[in-house]
């Protein structure tokens, strides 16, 4: 079985530049996630979709950040314009409920660094 | 107070040792603790989950979960230099947010 897929795996932009994200998550998973990673620290939690809906995004800064999740599948993050302080990992994760189980599955990230 | 957080590290430890990695979280409401591992320069990846209080164990590792004191911790044992890598803490909050601790970095010398 395919895990999370996410492209691209690095993305070097200029600052005032958009960037986009795109995530795959595992087949028959309902809930996705982004997170980003700063160096040394843990996952920040961006945005969280149930389906097409996001259920939380308090963490997202809506001023630049935007996502979609249409009919539940795919998904992307974009940023515009982008910030020096937005380089960092951003990571794509889905899981879905089982019971009590949900343990979420990451992909293997977008490395984004802005000069 | 933050949501989750970890023992700093880095922690050191001798092969063939036991290395213990600690967690606290502050939502009591929590129900779902996970484990995950991060190689440097890769994503995280799931190597534990409990929901019960008590021990659990998988191979060389055992997570502990107290739910009345607000704490999860990893044991390893027989530590191994394959497990040298970042030890994420993962808490699902009782508003079904996942949070993440900070990390502890373990390192273990042949």
């Amino acid at each position: 079985e395919a895990g999370v897929v996410q492209s691209p795996r690095y993305k070097i932009i200029e600052k005032k530049q958009p960037v986009a994200f795109w995530c795959n998550p595992i087949s028959g998973h309902n809930t996705l996630y982004w997170y980003r990673q700063n160096l040394g620290q843990g996952p920040e939690l961006l945005i969280r979709y149930e389906n097409e809906e996001a259920v939380d995004d308090s963490q997202l800064p809506k001023d630049r950040f935007s996502a979609e999740r249409l009919k539940g599948v795919d998904s992307t993050l974009k940023i515009q314009p982008a910030e020096l302080g937005d380089s960092a990992v951003y990571l794509c994760a889905s899981s879905s409920r089982q019971g009590a189980n949900t343990e979420a599955f990451f992909g293997q990230g977008t490395r984004l660094t802005v000069v | 107070q933050k949501e989750v957080e970890q023992n700093s590290g880095p922690l050191s430890v001798p092969e063939g040792a036991i290395a213990s990695l600690n967690c606290t979280y502050s939502d009591r409401g929590s129900q779902s603790f996970f484990w995950y591992r991060q190689y440097s320069g890769k994503s995280p990846e799931l190597i534990m989950f409990i929901y019960s209080n008590g021990d659990k164990e998988d191979g060389r590792f055992t997570a502990q979960l107290n739910k009345a004191s607000q704490y999860v911790s990893l044991l390893i044992r027989d530590s191994q230099p394959s497990d040298s890598a970042t030890y994420l803490c993962a808490v699902e909050t009782s508003y079904d947010k996942v949070i993440f601790g900070p990390g502890t970095s373990l390192s273990v010398i042949p």
